[in-house]
């Protein structure tokens, strides 16, 4: 079975500083992917990045990046020059496999990023 | 615009009752989800489909009934069989061809219990 885990309940940061949301995860399968989604509290759920395990480099998307270590099982969210805007819950998932199986999720972290 | 759609947003079941939430998506996509959300908790799926008339239980089916009539709907039934129902309920969909591809979310239904 896979498990993803966020130890980082909720972290307040200043406006312009870089984040880091840690993410570990398990898994037996060498094949999977990992995600990570945003939810605002308006409710939805939306996607940032993802990252393969056969992936070489880190993933990256504009602001956001992920800091991939395969050896620690480790997929850390970097955020650069945070906003106000990106105050929000904070999901990694992870999904084995190349099918249509669903995502297992982490608990989150809450991000608060104060002006 | 392409999307997922869920409909109703807030939704109230009594004792004993069956509801129904809708989900409906325009993006062509193969496979569809539900996920449960407890509050303060990460998304538990429910269930999923990967084609029309075909579905698979998630890890938290109990309770829960789905259909997959056509390929644009995922119609979620909630039974009187769940005992512990509000929570707020996500539906998402991907494309399933070319490996792992990121899940579209719906803006979710919230369902309390009167």
């Amino acid at each position: 079975a896979q498990k993803i885990t966020q130890t980082q309940p909720g972290m307040f940061v200043q406006e312009k500083e870089a984040v880091t949301l840690d993410c570990t995860y398990d898994t037996s399968d060498p094949s999977y992917g990992l995600f990570w989604y945003k939810q605002p509290s308006s409710g939805e759920m939306i996607f940032l990045i993802y990252q393969g395990s056969y992936d070489q480099q880190n993933a990256t998307e504009g602001r956001y990046s992920l800091n991939f270590q395969k050896a620690r099982k480790s997929a850390n969210l970097v955020i650069s020059a945070s906003q106000l805007g990106d105050s929000a819950m904070y999901f990694c998932a992870m999904k084995v496999g190349g099918g249509a199986d669903g995502l297992t999720f982490g608990k989150g972290t809450h991000l608060i990023i104060q002006p | 615009d392409g999307g997922i759609t869920q409909s109703p947003k807030y939704l109230f079941r009594k004792e004993g009752q069956n509801v129904t939430l809708s989900c409906e998506q325009n993006l062509n996509h193969d496979a569809m989800y539900w996920y449960r959300q407890d509050p303060g908790q990460g998304l538990r799926l429910i269930y999923y489909s990967q084609i029309v008339n075909d579905f698979q239980k998630g890890d938290i089916a109990e309770g829960y009934s789905v259909s997959r009539e056509k390929k644009e709907s995922f119609p979620l039934t909630v039974t009187s069989a769940q005992k512990n129902p509000t929570a707020f309920y996500l539906c998402a969909s991907s494309i399933v061809v070319g490996g792992n591809q990121p899940q579209h979310f719906g803006d979710g239904t919230r369902l309390s219990i009167l």
